[in-house]
């Protein structure tokens, strides 16, 4: 497996501003995803994190509001932008270490007043 | 694309008791299903998976079984523990498909002492 860090853990944010999590991985890895989970619910991926070219983004997802970053191939960031109540959601980042399993990491807590 | 519908949505069980969760797949291409499980406050974590080519595979207490014909699978728990208690989702995936894992909506399951 891999240890995957996120920050923030958790932030309160005003609605109309910007929130961007941070994905830290401790090994190189090709493919990293971004997921939402909001309050009770299942999981949605909300795009895949590509190194060196633009996110590919999942249906009902785009990228002027989920902007992503990947910088290189242990980090990512994921922007919500321009927050709104309904953006209230766990962010969680995962990692596919090549052999087709998912791992996790402890997800940011975001809540929009 | 791929539905995964997932039962019962909350399971009590007394602790040594069994628990089963089943969830059926539609796309006959999925070939990976993984289950996590998500306690509170936490990311889901990777608990145990099969592929298309197996029928059944076990870890200590836990089992998973798959039945591509009828395009269901299902967790098994046996001599359950308080510990055990947390939110389960079933995923399925096409291997080598970019990653894409869709979820069921979960299971609480709960084991009272």
């Amino acid at each position: 497996s891999a240890v995957i860090s996120q920050k923030p853990s958790r932030d309160i944010c005003q609605r109309g501003t910007s929130l961007t999590i941070q994905c830290q991985v401790d090994s190189q890895v090709t493919m990293m995803f971004w997921y939402r989970q909001q309050p009770g619910q299942s999981l949605t991926l909300i795009a895949t994190a590509n190194q060196g070219s633009e996110a590919t983004y999942e249906s009902g997802f785009v990228i002027d509001k989920f902007p992503i970053s990947r910088p290189n191939l242990t980090f990512s960031t994921l922007t919500v932008s321009n927050l709104s109540p309904e953006d209230s959601s766990i962010y969680l980042c995962s990692v596919d270490l090549g052999a087709g399993e998912q791992y996790f990491g402890p997800g940011t807590r975001l809540t929009v007043t | 694309g791929e539905n995964v519908e997932q039962h019962p949505s909350t399971l009590s069980v007394q602790e040594g008791d069994s628990a089963v969760i089943k969830c059926t797949y539609s796309d006959s291409a999925s070939n990976y299903f993984p289950w996590y499980k998500q306690e509170l406050g936490k990311g889901p974590q990777l608990i145990i998976d099969i592929r298309s080519n197996v029928g059944e595979k076990k870890d200590q207490r836990i089992a998973v079984t798959l039945n591509k014909t009828a395009k269901h699978f299902s967790l098994h728990i046996t001599e359950t523990q308080p510990e055990d208690s947390a939110v389960y989702f079933c995923a399925a995936s096409i291997r080598g498909s970019q990653g894409n894992l869709i979820f069921g909506k979960g299971t609480k399951l709960s084991v009272k002492p």
